[in-house]
C-alpha cells in the first residue's frame, strides 16, 4: 500500500526555469510533509517541510504547496540550477501513538540542463 | 559537526550468509533509524530507537533481521541468513528528538549498498 506517491520518475528542466515536483498521498492523518534531496552515493538530505495545517512554506528558492482537499503537494524550485540535479523524495509523517513514522515516496529524478 | 557515519559502504555476500552494518549517529542525537531502500523505491523504515530502546520495529523482518543500539549511541543491523531480496541500500539516520522539527528533520548517513548473490 503506497501511501505516498510520486508519479513522475523523472523531470528535465532548463537552468533558470521553474521545476515543479509533485506528490500525492492517501492518508489524511499525515501531520507533516517533507522533501528530501538525494545525490548519488549519499544519503537523503532534508530540504523543506510543511505542516498539514499550512498551505505554503517558502525557503529561498524552494516553495512547498499543500492542497489537503486534493491530498496533493508540490515542490517549486525557482530558478532551477544545475546543482539541483538530484533525486527528490516526498515524505510524510504519521504519529502512531508511540512514535512518529516517516513514509517516503518513490522519488523523482530532476535533471537541470544548461 | 560530523555527520552520520556508516560502514561498510559496500558489501557483497552469497545468499544464506550473514552480514552486519554499523552506524554512528550525530553526537547527542537521541533517535536513530534504520531504513532499507530497494532500487527504484523510497526508503522504508525498518526500526527506530529512542536512546537504546526500540520505539518501532513493526516493519523489521524479525526472523532474519536484528538490530541493537548499545549505550544509546552506535547501532548495528544484522541479517542472518540473507536472501536475494535483501539486496538494497541500508540507510542509517538520526535526529535530535521526538517532537516537532527536531524529530522529522532526520540526518542520513551515506548508506551501505548490499548485494546478495
Amino acid at each position: 500500500d503506497q501511501q505516498v506517491k510520486q508519479n513522475s520518475p523523472s523531470l528535465s528542466v532548463q537552468e533558470g526555469r521553474i521545476s515543479i515536483l509533485n506528490c500525492d498521498y492517501t492518508n489524511s492523518m499525515f501531520d507533516y510533509f517533507l522533501w528530501y534531496k538525494k545525490y548519488p552515493a549519499e544519503g537523503p538530505t532534508f530540504l523543506i517541510s510543511i505542516s498539514s495545517i499550512k498551505d505554503k512554506n517558502e525557503d529561498g528558492r524552494f516553495t512547498v504547496f499543500l492542497n489537503k482537499s486534493a491530498k496533493h503537494l508540490s515542490l517549486h524550485i525557482v530558478p532551477s540550477q544545475p546543482g539541483d540535479s538530484a533525486v527528490y523524495f516526498c515524505a510524510a509523517t504519521l504519529y502512531t501513538g508511540t512514535a512518529s513514522k516517516l513514509t517516503f515516496g518513490t522519488g523523482t529524478r530532476l535533471q537541470v540542463t544548461l | 559537526e560530523a555527520g552520520v557515519a556508516q560502514s561498510p559502504r559496500y558489501k557483497i555476500i552469497e545468499k544464506r550468509q550473514s552480514v552486519a552494518f554499523w552506524c554512528n549517529p550525530i553526537s547527542g542525537h537521541a533517535t536513530l533509524y534504520w531504513y532499507q531502500q530497494i532500487l527504484g523505491q523510497g526508503p522504508k523504515l525498518l526500526i527506530q530507537f529512542q536512546n537504546n530502546g526500540v520505539v518501532d520495529d513493526s516493519q523489521l523482518p524479525k526472523d532474519r533481521f536484528s538490530a541493537e543500539r548499545l549505550k544509546g549511541v552506535d547501532s548495528t543491523l544484522k541479517i542472518q541468513p540473507a536472501k536475494l531480496e535483501d539486496s538494497a541500500v541500508y540507510l542509517c539516520a538520526s535526529s535530535p528528538g521526538t517532537s516537532g522539527r527536531a524529530w522529522y528533520e532526520q540526518y542520513f548517513g551515506p548508506g551501505t549498498r548490499l548485494t546478495v548473490t
